[in-house]
Formats: C-alpha cells, sequence, structure tokens
C-alpha cells in the first residue's frame, strides 16, 4: 500500500528539541522529493521544507520562520525521512504532515502533493 | 499571512455553484506559475483536488474545476454537495520567498 506515516509527535517545552519521522511505503523512496507541511490549531496550511532526493541532489529548502532551526533528512535504507526541530518555539505548535507529489514530480511548479500522511501533532507549551 | 489570499468563507445551497478565489501577484500567481487546489475534510489530511491550475487527478468528480487568469486562480464547485463542506487551500510557487512554495490563507466552504 502507498502510504505515509508520521510519528514523534508530543509535547515539549520551549527551546527544546523534537524529532518527527514519516515512514513510506509502496513507492520508490529513494527517488521522491519529500516535504514537511504544518498546521497550527485553527489555522491554514503552511509549506515548512522539502528535500530533493540524493539522484537530484539531496539538497534542503526551509521557510524563512524555521531556516536555521529545522533540519530535514532522509533514510533511504529506512524509507523514512525525518524533520529535526530545535530551538521549538509556541508558535511552532502544529499539526505536522509530510508529504510527496509521487506521479506529479517534475512536471510542475511547484510541484503537486499527491500523497499525505495522517499527520503528527506538535504542542510546544511550558 | 500568506502571499496567496482566499476569502475566509463561502456558502451555497445544495446544488448550487460557489467559486473560490485565490489572488496572488506579480512573483507568483502571474508570473506564470501553476496553482494547485486542496480539500481538507475536517480533521483529515488535505487530498489534492486540482492541478496545474484546471486538472483534475483521478477519482475527483468532474463538479471541481479550476482555472487561471492574471495574478488570480479560482476553483468552482458546481451541483453544490453536503460533502463538499470542508476547507480549501490553493498553492502556487513564489520566487520572492524562503524555499519558494507557499500556500493560500484557505476558505471554509459550508453548505447551507
Amino acid at each position: 500500500e502507498v502510504q505515509l506515516v508520521e510519528s514523534g509527535g508530543g509535547l515539549v517545552k520551549p527551546g527544546g528539541s523534537l524529532r518527527l519521522s514519516c515512514a513510506a511505503s509502496g513507492f520508490t523512496f529513494s527517488s521522491a522529493w519529500m516535504t514537511w507541511v504544518r498546521q497550527a490549531p485553527g489555522k491554514g496550511l503552511e509549506w515548512v521544507g522539502r528535500i530533493k532526493s540524493k539522484f537530484d541532489g539531496g539538497t534542503t529548502d526551509y521557510a524563512a520562520p524555521v531556516k536555521g532551526r529545522f533540519t530535514i533528512s532522509t533514510d533511504d535504507s529506512k524509507t523514512t525521512l525525518y524533520l529535526q526541530m530545535n530551538s521549538l518555539k509556541t508558535e511552532d505548535t502544529a499539526v505536522y504532515y509530510c508529504t510527496t507529489p509521487l506521479a506529479y514530480s517534475g512536471t510542475y511548479t511547484p510541484d503537486p502533493f499527491y500523497l499525505w500522511g495522517q499527520g503528527t501533532l506538535v504542542t510546544v507549551s511550558s | 499571512q500568506s502571499v496567496l489570499t482566499q476569502p475566509p468563507s463561502v456558502s451555497g445551497a445544495p446544488g448550487q455553484r460557489v467559486t473560490i478565489s485565490c489572488t496572488g501577484s506579480s512573483s507568483n500567481v502571474g508570473a506564470g506559475y501553476d496553482v494547485h487546489w486542496y480539500q481538507q475534510l475536517p480533521g483529515a489530511a488535505p487530498k489534492l483536488l486540482i492541478y496545474a491550475n484546471s486538472n483534475r487527478p483521478s477519482g475527483v468528480p468532474d463538479r471541481f474545476s479550476g482555472s487561471k487568469s492574471g495574478t488570480s486562480a479560482s476553483l468552482a464547485i458546481t451541483g453544490l454537495q453536503a460533502e463538499d463542506e470542508a476547507d480549501y487551500y490553493c498553492q502556487s510557487y513564489d520566487s520572492s520567498l524562503s524555499g519558494s512554495n507557499v500556500f493560500g490563507t484557505g476558505t471554509k466552504v459550508t453548505v447551507l
């Protein structure tokens, strides 16, 4: 089955760290460009960052609010995407989704996000 | 606040047609970048509804249609149904932003 499953969310204090995971299955993970999107409670979607496949350079891009604090990485052997979040702030409280374009990758600018995980909630509070 | 502006809410009776606008600028929609649309049902992950301005993924009913002109894009829902009650988001690319990907502010569709 083609799917993404996030894990690792929870309650963390301001200034703390947390690592989210996104386990992928059913598609060629090593070729996929993977993205994190978040949604604060009652708010809209916010693009967080993206990692290209290693074949395409493995480079990362981040949204301004998280640049320098968040790091995206992948482990192709485990078909897993990670989001390392450091120096967390209360405004980072959100449901975090991993997503990928699958077959829609590379043809459009930007890529549309076809496959989504169910999300994992991160709460930053003292 | 997002660079792509959508109306906070739209509503319509069952069977009616509603439209949702996504207004950008010359650095995003007006620069020719694609616009995609997502539907998010309560408590669920977003679902790709329209890609590349006007194309529907397999399985999306043809009641949903998209268009783009100038610095704006639109999503239309014809024959509105109760199950269409959800939040809708546009997405595009903005060369002036870090990372460049951007979502619209979102629109809540209410079926009266």
